[in-house]
């Protein structure tokens, strides 16, 4: 089972300041097969990035994704309120499909 | 405009039974891998299981092997979770997923929360 450990657990920034959350991965994984997660409380979870670095659709452009082999980043540019959330990696390119313990982001 | 709504969930006895539902439209049913995520409340998110799209390749995580079954009905576009000999750890919300290789889970129903207490 390949393990996904984030970093840090929690995040204290302000609105305006960057991000940038970790995942790294067990084994190598195909870049192909990274997701990140963002999940306010009382939601579901929603697709940010995909294959990495690809932003989901609707997704705006201060989100970014990066990284391969074992080692991932989501940058965020200039946090928005709305955008204090968790956030989780997942690697769905071989069975379980796991996710990360999640970080989560709050206002400072 | 595709929308998984899950149903089903609810209070369960340690030992018994419940079945959740997950009602897809929007989109072709048949031809999307379909998968089911739960999270234990304030914690974070579990793969639980999956089926293709025919139903014939199912798979499952360690801790529900042998007690959970996945299925779908694809003329009734409905994804199915059988839960048996329901534990206190199964508590959580259970969400119904969409699932693409390329975009990878993509659609999320709005979850459904079942309790296994006595």
């Amino acid at each position: 089972e390949i393990v996904l450990t984030q970093s840090p657990g929690t995040l204290s920034l302000s609105p305006g300041e960057g991000a940038t959350l970790s995942c790294r991965s067990s084994q190598s994984i195909s870049s192909s097969y990274l997701a990140w997660y963002q999940q306010k409380p009382g939601q579901a979870p929603r697709l940010l990035i995909y294959g990495a670095s690809n932003r989901a659709t609707g997704i705006p452009d201060r989100f970014s994704g990066s990284g391969s082999g074992t080692d991932f980043t989501l940058t965020i540019s200039r946090l928005e309120p709305e955008d204090f959330a968790v956030f989780y990696c997942q690697q769905h390119g071989s069975s379980p499909h796991t996710f990360g313990q999640g970080t989560k982001l709050v206002i400072k | 405009e595709v929308q998984l709504v899950e149903s089903g969930g609810g209070l369960g006895q340690p030992g018994g039974s419940l079945r959740l539902s997950c009602s897809a439209s929007g989109f072709i049913f048949s031809n999307y891998w379909m998968h089911w995520v739960r999270q234990a409340p304030g914690k974070g998110l579990v793969w639980v299981s999956r089926i293709s799209t025919d139903g014939s390749d199912t798979t499952y995580a360690d801790p529900v092997k042998g007690r959970f079954t996945i299925s779908r009905d694809n003329a009734k576009n409905t994804l199915y979770l059988q839960m048996n000999s329901l534990r206190a750890e199964d508590t959580a919300v259970y969400y119904c997923v969409r699932y693409s290789s390329w975009w990878g889970f993509e659609y999320w129903g709005q979850g459904t929360l079942v309790t296994v207490s006595s």
